[in-house]
């Protein structure tokens, strides 16, 4: 009964560094979203995908790709980090039906 | 579009006191409502939500929410809280049934003994 589950957990960047945040769901959920959560200003939504082949920007979806690889697994990709993508990173499923997201252990990113 | 507002950004309060933060939408349509909570260094658990009916809403830990759709409203409440309620408190609004949730910009709330 994982249900949604993200890795890593920590990250260090150097500016200028890629890497894929990588998050897969269990509960057959069809929408999947990436949040960046800094102090003071909540949760903030980078892109989501509302089905298996869709993907959407969200509120802040500069500086990141996403790709929806199959229903189960949405990945979160930074191609040149810098300092301002230093963040903690939700990765989200919802149940339309019950609408009721679902939320993984989070990926604290620093960049420097 | 839709936003959420959430006027306490920190809140301390002593042990058996009582608790409401306040939470307002703006969307003039139909609106689901939710608070998550996030204990420190876990992410976020849903602790009500508010779809029709009732609009006063009871979720786990003792925790209610009332929907007051006239002040675009949905307040946290909670009769008398603990050492263990500290957290840190989201309220969040999906319009319509649609894809996106919103969510507020948080309550960290402590609770001292």
């Amino acid at each position: 009964n994982a249900g949604v589950t993200q890795t890593p957990k920590f990250q260090v960047l150097k500016t200028g560094q890629s890497m894929t945040l990588q998050c897969a769901q269990d509960m057959n959920h069809n929408s999947m979203y990436w949040y960046r959560q800094d102090p003071g200003m909540g949760l903030r939504l980078i892109y989501y995908s509302a089905s298996e082949g869709t993907t959407d920007k969200g509120e802040v979806p500069n500086g990141y790709n996403v790709s929806r690889l199959n229903k189960r697994e949405f990945s979160l990709r930074l191609e040149s980090a810098a300092p301002s993508q230093t963040s903690v990173y939700f990765c989200a499923s919802i149940s339309i039906l019950r609408i009721e997201a679902f939320f993984g252990q989070g990926t604290r990113l620093t960049v420097v | 579009a839709q936003s959420v507002s959430q006027h306490n950004h920190h809140v301390i309060l002593s042990e058996a006191a009582s608790l409401e933060l306040g939470c307002n939408y703006s969307y003039g349509g139909t609106v689901n409502l939710f608070w998550y909570v996030q204990y420190p260094g876990q992410h976020l658990q849903l602790l009500l939500k508010y779809f029709s009916g009732d609009p006063l809403v009871k979720g786990i830990k003792g925790f209610e929410a009332e929907f007051i759709k006239s002040k675009f409203s949905f307040n946290l409440r909670k009769p008398s809280v603990q050492w263990s309620d500290t957290a840190e408190y989201f309220c969040a609004v999906n319009t319509g049934g649609g894809n996106k949730l919103t969510f507020g910009t948080g309550t960290q709330l402590k609770v001292e003994l």
